[in-house]
């Protein structure tokens, strides 16, 4: 069974640090998403992306975010500066299209502590 | 190892009728157990949670969810399936009230027929 692979599962930063959350996708899967949970929270949608591009993003994903696919099998999510309230589970995921059909591939995603 | 099982990956049910989602998990400690429902496009929604106490435990949209630790079971239902119910469901069991170390099942999808 294919799978959405995250790494690495704990991240510990510094307030104010880049960090960058990485994920590999599954191979023949074109829509990538990036999801957080912040403690005692729900999750929560940061960011798809398709065609190199950003198709959809929530008001959560500011310009201290962003998202690449360097190398066409790589999905990473930048935090430029983070804070203290950046602390949370991300979650990625990959799909093969957006349709009622297709099913969304979860990571089992890293844990981000800022302090 | 930790797991979470979701048997049915589809089901369809008429609008009106009721709903019973499954969800086995197996866990070394006692589980937190989460239903997420996800509509096509958008990202997971938490329909509810147990972490203790009433084992019947009330979500959003009218659904509900009952823990069996003797079955190792978390059962989602719901009376009246709406057409907008229509969806995936995923379980999930995490270490913490949060869920925030969540292992998911592979979900089932809802359709709601007319």
């Amino acid at each position: 069974e294919p799978e959405v692979t995250q790494t690495p599962s704990h991240q510990v930063t510094q307030m104010g640090q880049e960090v960058i959350l990485r994920c590999v996708p599954i191979s023949n899967h074109l829509y990538f998403y990036w999801y957080r949970q912040i403690l005692g929270q729900k999750v929560e949608f940061l960011v798809s992306f398709y065609n190199n591009e950003i198709s959809e993003k929530s008001e959560i994903f500011d310009d201290q975010f962003s998202v690449e696919r360097p190398d066409g099998s790589n999905f990473t999510l930048k935090i430029r500066s983070t804070k203290l309230e950046d602390s949370a589970m991300y979650f990625c995921a990959s799909s093969t299209g957006l349709s009622t059909n297709e099913k969304l591939f979860f990571g089992s995603g890293t844990q981000l502590s800022v302090l | 190892a930790q797991s979470v099982t979701q048997p049915d990956i589809h089901i369809t049910v008429s609008e009106g009728a009721s709903l019973e989602l499954r969800c086995n998990y197996s866990y070394g400690a006692t589980p937190y157990l989460f239903w997420y429902v996800q509509s096509p496009g958008q990202g997971l929604q938490l329909l509810l949670k147990y972490f203790s106490g009433d084992t019947l435990v009330q979500g959003i949209k009218g659904f509900e969810a009952e823990f069996k630790r003797s079955q190792s079971s978390f059962n989602l239902r719901k009376p009246s399936v709406h057409w907008s119910d229509a969806a995936e469901y995923f379980c999930a069991v995490g270490a913490n009230q949060a869920g925030t170390a969540l292992i998911f099942g592979k979900g089932t999808t809802l359709s709601v027929s007319s």
